[in-house]
């Protein structure tokens, strides 16, 4: 079966410091990747989906970057993080020969940014 | 473009009565349809889901929702609500292969379930 993991779980960082989640798909291959974000009491904002290695769409231009160097391994990352980028950061896949698109969440990280 | 509206940010109801949290969307083309699940501080999980066939979907938990296609509508239903039900519900839609390859997310519903 597939699983999906993310880390870490929670994280409190400093402004202006740099941020690298990590986020790995098991069980399957050639996944379609994406994250997410959510801040407090707001509902979900697509930042960036891979379909393929070295493959990344961004959906909101902002302080954020994502890259894929494994096949099942989706980063995101930041140079110097802001105070709004606080919030809930959920990893997502699906599978690529689906047209469907259904979507299998990972736990999330809890990022508050100080 | 496709956009989903899901109609009610909040909905207050007593332990063990009926709700219905709506969802509407719009497409130009066939769409797939997913309700999601998430409770404080986890992930999303999927609760049911419409690809084809028949309207009406039973998913998890003793959820169901009914794909009207004329009204572009996805209700979720259920006929006796738990405490352990509350948690924040979302609406998707997908476009399947045309256009880009990922869901489209409503604003989401929060479900208070009360004693």
């Amino acid at each position: 079966s597939q699983t999906i993991h993310q880390w870490p779980a929670t994280l409190v960082q400093p402004v202006g410091s740099p941020l690298s989640l990590e986020c790995t798909v098991e069980g399957t291959s050639n996944p379609n990747l994406y994250w997410y974000r959510q801040a407090a009491g707001r509902g979900l904002q697509l930042l960036f989906y891979s379909v393929g290695i070295g493959q990344i769409s961004s959906e909101v231009p902002q302080n954020l970057s994502a890259s894929r160097p494994q096949d099942r391994q989706f980063i995101l990352s930041s140079k110097k993080l802001l105070l709004s980028d606080s919030g809930f950061y959920l990893c997502a896949w699906s599978e690529s020969a689906s047209s469907y698109n259904e979507q299998f969440f990972g736990p999330g990280t809890r990022l508050t940014v100080l | 473009a496709q956009s989903v509206t899901q109609l009610d940010s909040q909905v207050p109801v007593f332990e063990e009565a009926p709700v219905e949290l709506r969802c509407n969307y719009s497409s130009s083309v066939s769409v797939y349809l997913f309700w999601y699940v998430q409770y404080p501080n986890q992930g999303l999980q999927l609760l049911l889901k419409y690809l084809s066939g028949s309207t009406l979907v039973k998913g998890i938990n003793g959820f169901e929702a009914e794909f009207n296609k004329s009204q572009t509508s996805f209700h979720l239903r259920k006929p006796s609500v738990h405490i352990s039900d509350t948690a924040e519900y979302f609406c998707a839609v997908s476009q399947g292969d045309t256009g880009r390859r990922a869901l489209t997310f409503g604003s989401g519903t929060r479900l208070q379930v009360q004693p």
